[in-house]
């Protein structure tokens, strides 16, 4: 059990570009979800994928948003046309099925400028 | 939306047992009760689950009421690494989706 991993850790980008994320979950965890999480507040649910099937999106995330989880492996998160009120701590959190605990990753740090 | 609702703070000295309440006005029979806590930089951490029976593991120890509208996690030596936001929440297995509040930020006190 090596955890969930993110990457980056730290993003910075200008206003208007696009950016992607990834996360690899725990090796044979079927369950894949995505947080974002500002300061103060708790973590906020985007969306999460059984395998490679997209289940669930946020009625709150913007078309802007997209994730994918090919293979049902690693996923990606892209955000594109980054505006300010995008930067946030997005987490990636995994699990071995849907009554299971989640594991959390430390999150990809995005500050759009 | 958060269903539970958490105390926004406590205090607690060092190696003293802390005991964080929790509501749990809407849960449903199917809800489990999970606990997760939040170290500063770092993401959520699983702490413990129940559905019905008080659960004791490593880390902590959760009473659960006996109508489930309430639950307290007990942590029975606090420390300083026990400093952080503590988030109860209504877990459903069907869905599998943890819905977090503002969660109970943790102060220890050395």
């Amino acid at each position: 059990d090596t955890g969930v991993s993110q990457d980056p850790r730290h993003k910075i980008t200008k206003r208007g570009q696009n950016v992607t994320f990834r996360c690899d979950p725990i090796s044979e965890h079927n369950r894949l979800y995505w947080y974002r999480q500002t300061l103060g507040q708790g973590p906020e649910f985007l969306t999460y994928f059984q395998n490679e099937a997209q289940l669930e999106k946020s009625r709150l995330l913007s078309d802007r948003f997209s994730a994918e989880r090919p293979k049902g492996s690693f996923s990606t998160l892209e955000i594109q046309r980054t505006e300010q009120g995008d930067s946030a701590m997005y987490l990636c959190a995994s699990s071995l099925m849907p009554a299971s605990p989640l594991h959390f990753g430390n999150g990809t740090r995005l500050t759009v400028t | 939306d958060a269903k539970t609702t958490q105390p926004n703070s406590m205090e607690s000295n060092e190696e003293e047992p802390v005991h964080l309440p929790c509501n749990h006005s809407t849960i449903s029979g199917t809800d489990y009760i999970h606990w997760y806590r939040q170290l500063p930089s770092q993401g959520p951490e699983y702490v413990i689950h129940g559905l019905t029976s008080n659960v004791n593991n490593r880390m902590a120890s959760l009473a659960i009421a006996e109508d489930r509208k309430s639950s307290t996690l007990i942590l029975h030596r606090a420390t300083l690494r026990d400093a952080a936001v503590y988030y109860c929440i209504d877990f459903s297995s069907n869905t599998g989706k943890l819905i977090f509040g503002q969660g109970t930020t943790l102060q220890v006190k050395p």
